[in-house]
């Protein structure tokens, strides 16, 4: 367990509107990222970030922006939520021991109707 | 990263070894073997990781070829809660950022 909560666990939204996933740490750890995975595949990067303010974008970036203001907190935004955007979405860390190994959150399952 | 090819399902009997392999051939030699399992809708697990020196953790065994184009993930006793996906990925620790899962394989762990 390295400290990663995401939040909300479940939302259903429609189609046009704006959504913020949450995901927190409490282990000051540098490096944060954002996945999304749909039936039969494995996890596709969309953002990740190194530092405060400090992002960049993943192989699955369009129509997601993300914000880090502060250490603890990585936000994942889709602008204007779309169908195809329905995914289970997890949040991860990477460990501060140099080896780079991640951690992951719960996950948020979103649905777009 | 260099691409790994995993077979999509393997049975393991409740108390058996499962061995899990994977194929990099391709892999370079500042990347690092990592394993990832995922049960049922939960987050991926961290399982364990090894550049060319066999690992053994509190989970499991990593074992890797003298040549590095392959590896072998082992479950020494499985149980049913090792049903899972089982990832394994080639990365080097400048791009472990970008982490590239593919389909994995399914194990499944029966009585």
């Amino acid at each position: 367990d390295a400290g990663i909560t995401q939040s909300p666990r479940h939302k259903v939204t429609e189609t046009g509107t704006p959504v913020t996933l949450r995901c927190h740490q409490t282990e000051n750890h540098r490096y944060m990222y954002w996945y999304r995975q749909d039936p039969g595949h494995g996890l596709r990067l969309i953002h990740y970030s190194y530092g405060v303010k400090d992002t960049d974008k993943g192989e699955v970036s369009d129509g997601y922006s993300v914000s880090r203001s502060k250490t603890e907190d990585f936000l994942l935004t889709l602008e204007s939520a779309t169908s195809s955007q329905t995914s289970v979405y997890f949040c991860a860390i990477n460990s501060n021991r140099g080896s780079y190994e991640q951690y992951f959150g719960p996950g948020t399952r979103l649905t777009v109707t | 990263d260099a691409k790994t090819t995993q077979p999509p399902s393997m049975d393991c009997a409740e108390g058996r070894a499962a061995n899990l392999p994977c194929n990099h051939s391709t892999i370079s030699g500042n990347e690092y073997v990592y394993w990832y399992r995922q049960i049922h809708s939960q987050g991926p697990q961290y399982i364990i990781h090894g550049l060319k020196n066999n690992e053994t953790n509190e989970m499991a065994s990593l074992i890797i070829t003298e040549d590095r184009k392959s590896s072998t993930l082992i479950l020494p006793h499985a149980t049913l809660r090792d049903t899972a996906v089982y990832y394994c990925i080639a990365a080097d620790t400048g791009t472990a950022s970008k982490l590239t899962f593919g389909t994995g394989t399914r194990l499944q762990v029966t009585l």
